[in-house]
């Protein structure tokens, strides 16, 4: 069973704050990994891909990938109101993809 | 351009009433996939294609079956509906090393 595990949350944080979200995989044949948002009643959206160990930026998000440790990360700095949505993890292996249950994100104005 | 189109939106069904969620794709992309999504969960693979004429399970394919003539469209067909299929059900299109999804078919089974 190839699983990804998210704490489901609800995680809270005050607008202008970093939101520290979290994801870890059972498979270590992985091969790219992904963040998607999801607002209530929407489908996903990609917000992020990652493919090797490190941290990769675009604007006011970064993600972190150890394959080492199995972890993958996202982190979203000065969070606005219109961050509040659920965050998925993703994984892939080849053209399967394996998701979490996702995080809730909720930032207080 | 639309991407990826799913219909109907919403649908009530009665117990044992069949019927068929249409997925279609202008991305001219291989491969296709249905996932549904539970309240507080993640999404679940119930099938998925590689091109036309090739389907395979994903890991609850129970109770539903796929079809896959064209590239462009990939039906999911429920027979004789349970309660237990209420959910959203999502198509999906991998292109460019990421998904793309359709905005969702949300059935409810009475």
């Amino acid at each position: 069973q190839k699983e990804v595990e998210q704490n489901s949350g609800p995680l809270s944080v005050p607008e202008g704050a970093i939101a520290s979200l979290n994801c870890t995989y059972s498979d270590r044949g992985s091969q790219s990994f992904f963040w998607y948002r999801q607002y209530s009643g929407k489908s996903p959206e990609l917000i992020m891909s990652i493919y090797s160990n490190g941290d990769k930026e675009d604007g006011r998000f970064t993600a972190q990938l150890n394959k080492a440790s199995q972890y993958v990360s996202l982190l979203i700095r000065d969070s606005q109101p219109s961050d509040s949505a659920t965050y998925l993890c993703a994984s892939s292996t080849g053209n399967q993809f394996y998701f979490g249950t996702g995080t809730s994100l909720t930032v207080i104005p | 351009n639309a991407g990826v189109t799913q219909t109907p939106k919403f649908r009530i069904l009665k117990i044992g009433q069949s019927m068929t969620l249409q997925c279609a794709q202008d991305m001219n992309h291989n491969y296709m996939y249905w996932y549904r999504q539970d309240p507080g969960m993640g999404l679940k693979l119930i099938y998925y294609s590689v091109g036309a004429g090739i389907t395979d399970k994903g890991e609850v394919p129970n109770g539903y079956n796929v079809s896959r003539s064209t590239t462009e469209d990939f039906p999911l067909r429920l027979e004789l509906a349970a309660p237990s299929q209420t959910s959203v059900y999502f198509c999906a299109v991998h292109g460019a090393g990421e998904l793309f999804f359709g905005e969702g078919s949300r059935l409810t089974v009475l």
